[in-house]
């Protein structure tokens, strides 16, 4: 069956380095997404795996290793507007193609 | 540019009554998506529509969830007769072209936050 799991929290110290992981197991697997979501906000998307190695974009990268179905996304000099849910969703065959969305982590900043 | 627009951002009422969501995708996007999330069960992907066509309905809970979508640019999520367990957030998004190759990113609304009393 389909998984998606993410830890449910994480805290980390503003100016520093986060990493988030997310592991999934689906079949016929063809892209992971990463999104941001503020609290009351909507999600808005941060990057788009489909191959191995690391995609980089300013402060937040993301990584991908289909072989061990395993993603995370590095969030670097963190700020405290950094502060949000980061949800992991994968397209696989088994969903017919649509996001099977993880149930995200909560990252807290502390000063 | 307009994102995606949702109405209304609240919505309060009654066990029984009729709820309809709204929703305008960004202009020129194909793909539209509804979803229901709750602190429970996450973001859960209810219906989705290809240049206006219902796609795949499988996520929606049971016969009360109907959606439609008349025209490109605009939808509704429609609830009758509305229970407490509906209480959710509810997102449309929108996109591009929705298919086993594309990388476009879904965008979304700002939500309906509904509670059914």
């Amino acid at each position: 069956g389909q998984n998606i799991d993410q830890p449910t929290e994480m805290t980390a110290t503003e100016g520093a380095i986060v990493q988030i992981n997310c592991t999934y197991q689906t079949s016929g697997f063809n892209g992971l997404f990463w999104y941001q979501q503020h609290a009351g906000e909507a999600p808005t998307f941060l990057s788009y795996n489909v191959l191995d190695g690391l995609e980089e974009k300013g402060r937040f990268s993301s990584f991908l290793s289909r072989s061990k179905g395993y993603s995370y996304l590095l969030l670097k000099e963190l700020q405290m507007k950094d502060s949000a849910s980061y949800l992991c969703a994968v397209r696989a065959e088994d969903s017919n193609y649509q996001l099977i969305w993880g149930a995200g982590t909560k990252l807290i900043i502390k000063p | 540019d307009a994102g995606v627009i949702q109405s209304p951002r609240h919505e309060v009422t009654e066990m029984g009554q009729e709820v309809t969501l709204r929703c305008k995708p960004i202009s020129g996007h194909n793909s539209l998506f509804w979803y229901r999330q709750t602190m429970m069960r996450g973001l859960e992907l209810l219906i989705y529509f290809n240049n206006n066509v219902p796609i795949d309905d499988s996520g929606m809970p049971e016969d009360r969830f109907s959606a439609k979508m008349p025209n490109a640019s605009f939808s509704t999520l429609k609830i009758q007769p509305s229970e407490p367990r509906d209480s959710a957030v509810y997102f449309c998004a929108s996109s591009f072209r929705t298919d086993p190759y594309s990388n476009q990113p879904q965008h979304f609304g700002d939500g309906t936050r509904l509670s059914i009393l």
